[in-house]
């Protein structure tokens, strides 16, 4: 069964700084992989897929994830972070476009 | 585009009543909808996949007497969580995918559910 990693629960990054959340995944097959935001008590936005081809992908606010086969990783990166971007970030794999399996998340605190 | 609406967002009720939430596709055709669960500061779990005019497939753990999905038309799902008991206490999150969306899901607002 697939499974993702998220390793880190709480992330905190200066205003300004740059990002990178971790994503490792377990899957058979060639994954289909996502990043969603969360902010509190809200539902979640996508921020990038990845499916194949490129594997760099570009996703909305500035974010951009790097799929890696060879470490079975989609790492979310953002070159500068504001303040509006502290909020739970997900990845996920996918079963083809049905099953989602959630990473436990990460929680992005921005300090001034 | 891809917006999912969900009805209402926040809801209190007593211990052994039942609670009705919404979910809507509102500019596309979702031939499949989703029903997760949510616990504070933890991950989503899928609870049930649905598709337009199925039965709902549940994941091994819910209950599906307890977790009524109906799913029938392409822009409403709706999940009935009868005689509700303080630990049904929870975030429930829908999503759908289809049409110009069929290769993604995309989630709802939630729906904030406490039994007392």
């Amino acid at each position: 069964a697939q499974s993702v990693t998220q390793p880190d629960i709480h992330i905190t990054v200066s205003e300004g700084a740059s990002l990178e959340l971790r994503c490792n995944y377990s899957y058979g097959a060639t994954p289909y992989l996502f990043w969603y935001v969360q902010s509190p008590g809200q539902g979640l936005q996508l921020l990038l897929k990845y499916f194949s081809g490129d594997t760099l992908v570009q996703g909305i606010k500035g974010f951009e994830a790097e799929f890696k086969r060879s470490q079975s990783s989609f790492n979310l990166r953002k070159p500068s972070v504001h303040w509006s971007d502290a909020a739970e970030y997900f990845c996920a794999v996918g079963e083809g476009f049905q099953k989602l399996v959630f990473g436990t998340g990460t929680r992005l605190l921005v300090s001034p | 585009g891809a917006v999912v609406s969900q009805h209402p967002s926040r809801v209190i009720c007593k211990s052994g009543t039942s609670v009705k939430i919404e979910c809507r596709s509102l500019d596309f055709q979702a031939t499949t909808m989703f029903w997760y669960r949510q616990f504070p500061k933890q991950s989503l779990m899928l609870m049930a996949t649905s598709n337009e005019g199925s039965k709902a497939t549940y994941e091994q753990g819910v209950e599906k007497d307890k977790f009524l999905i109906n799913h029938a038309s392409l822009t409403l799902s709706t999940l009935t969580v009868t005689s509700a008991h303080p630990e049904d206490s929870s975030f429930y999150i829908c999503s759908a995918r289809g049409g110009l969306a069929a290769d993604t899901q995309y989630f709802g607002p939630g729906t904030r559910l406490t039994v007392l």
